[in-house]
């Protein structure tokens, strides 16, 4: 069966620092693969998608960009951490078409001080 | 753009009534349409969704959707609530051959007992 993994499952990190968010999925090959963030419990913003190796489609041009080295390995980064970047961080896979879930990680909770 | 909107902030419900939750959408062409529930600190989790057919989809936990497209809603049902069920509630949508899914804000369900 399929699974998703991310972690750190939470996260501290001072203004200005660097950050790291991975996530990977086992269990199928090429997926569909997102991240979005969940402000104060609420909505889901889009932050990225990728539907393949080196292939990165973004929604929302800040100080954060992902990358996928590996067909089932997703990566959310950023060189300087803003305090607006604090959220709840989730990835998600999907295969197939429109017509398929998404399938959640537990998600990372992200501060920033 | 494909979107959704979740009207109510916030639905309660005595234990053992039944449910409502309200969606509405917005998308070009035929809709795919999703139900996720999210508990406390964790990702959402897969309910229910519509692609085509039955106007009423059932999904996990006794929770099902109706699906109307001259209103475009998509509200989620329950005959009979339980304690258990109070989590936050998210509607989705995808278009036809999009990559990326779209989520309403998000309904808080509170159950009592």
């Amino acid at each position: 069966s399929q699974t998703i993994h991310q972690w750190p499952a939470t996260l501290v990190q001072p203004v200005g620092s660097p950050l790291s968010l991975e996530c990977t999925v086992e269990g199928t090959s090429n997926p569909n693969l997102y991240w979005y963030r969940q402000a104060a419990g609420r909505g889901l913003q889009l932050l990225f998608y990728s539907v393949g190796i080196g292939q990165i489609s973004s929604e929302v041009p800040q100080n954060l960009s992902a990358s996928r080295p590996q067909d089932r390995q997703f990566i959310l980064s950023s060189k300087k951490l803003l305090l607006s970047d604090s959220g709840f961080y989730l990835c998600a896979w999907s295969v197939g078409g429109g017509n398929s879930p998404l399938h959640f990680g537990n998600g990372t909770r992200l501060t920033v001080t | 753009a494909q979107s959704v909107a979740q009207p109510e902030d916030q639905v309660n419900v005595a234990e053992g009534n039944p449910l409502t939750v309200k969606c509405t959408y917005s998308v070009s062409g035929n809709p795919y349409l999703f139900w996720y529930v999210q508990y406390p600190n964790r990702g959402l989790q897969f309910l229910l969704k519509y692609i085509t057919g039955d106007n009423l989809v059932k999904g996990s936990y006794g929770f099902e959707a109706e699906f109307n497209k001259s209103q475009t809603s998509f509200h989620l049902k329950k005959p009979s609530a339980l304690v258990s069920d109070s989590a936050l509630y998210f509607c989705a949508v995808r278009g036809y051959n999009n990559n990326d899914m779209r989520f309403g804000a998000g309904t808080r369900l509170t159950v009592k007992p």
